[in-house]
């Protein structure tokens, strides 16, 4: 297995506080991505990485932001949450744009 | 903009019977094609990828999976499911767009296996 951590993998907020997300990978690898999966949506891209520094916006970015300062952490952050955002949020790597992801193995957020 | 359908939501088959797990995909060019399974509470496994080539992708897990191109589809299939088996599988599909790089994942197909 790709070696992707996610902390917390279990978080409870209250509505208008700010939530950091964290994942963390051990392969090297220069694309990272945030994903959130709702019942009935699959899969949808939050953000993306593909180098220190250099991030980029997917389909569902409102209300997220991310850094990137180091090639193995990504960070989502959750300005003010709210309670369309409880989701679970899966953190994927890849060498490549199009190659293969790897995902971890999620974090359950509910926003009260 | 490419896009992915999985138009079964929900399949269930008895054990030792063969899948088929649908996948149809819209994108201009040869598409990057991806087959995943969830587990629950897991995150996503590859089971396999058509990047190029022949038309018939082996997978992990006894599974493979077929491109027509014809058809726009990419279609999972195991000829004996195991009860194991039972897990959400999603269907991706990636090319170079004005938009970036990026997969487009499926909403997903729920397989229940009766033993």
């Amino acid at each position: 297995d790709a070696g992707i951590t996610q902390s917390p993998r279990h978080k409870v907020t209250e509505t208008g506080t700010p939530v950091t997300l964290r994942c963390h990978q051990t392969e090297n690898h220069r694309y990272m991505y945030w994903y959130r999966q709702d019942p009935g949506h699959g899969l949808r891209l939050i953000h993306y990485s593909y180098g220190v520094k250099d991030t980029d916006k997917g389909e569902v970015s409102d209300g997220y932001s991310v850094s990137r300062s180091k090639t193995e952490d990504f960070l989502l952050t959750l300005e003010s949450a709210t309670s369309s955002q409880t989701s679970v949020y899966f953190c994927a790597i890849s060498e490549g744009p199009l190659y293969e992801q790897y995902f971890g193995p999620g974090t359950r957020l509910t926003v009260t | 903009a490419q896009s992915v359908t999985q138009p079964d939501i929900h399949i269930t088959v008895s054990e030792g019977a063969s899948l088929e797990l649908r996948c149809n995909y819209s994108y201009g060019a040869t598409p990057y094609l991806f087959w995943y399974v969830q587990s629950p509470g897991q995150g996503l496994q590859l089971l396999l990828k058509y990047f190029s080539g022949d038309t018939l992708v082996q997978g992990i897990k006894g599974f493979e999976a077929e491109f027509k191109r014809s058809q726009s589809s990419f279609n999972l299939r195991k000829p004996s499911v195991h009860w194991s088996d039972a897990a959400e599988y999603f269907c991706a599909v990636g090319g170079f767009t004005g938009g970036g790089n990026k997969l487009t994942f499926g909403t997903g197909t729920q397989l229940k296996v009766e033993l």
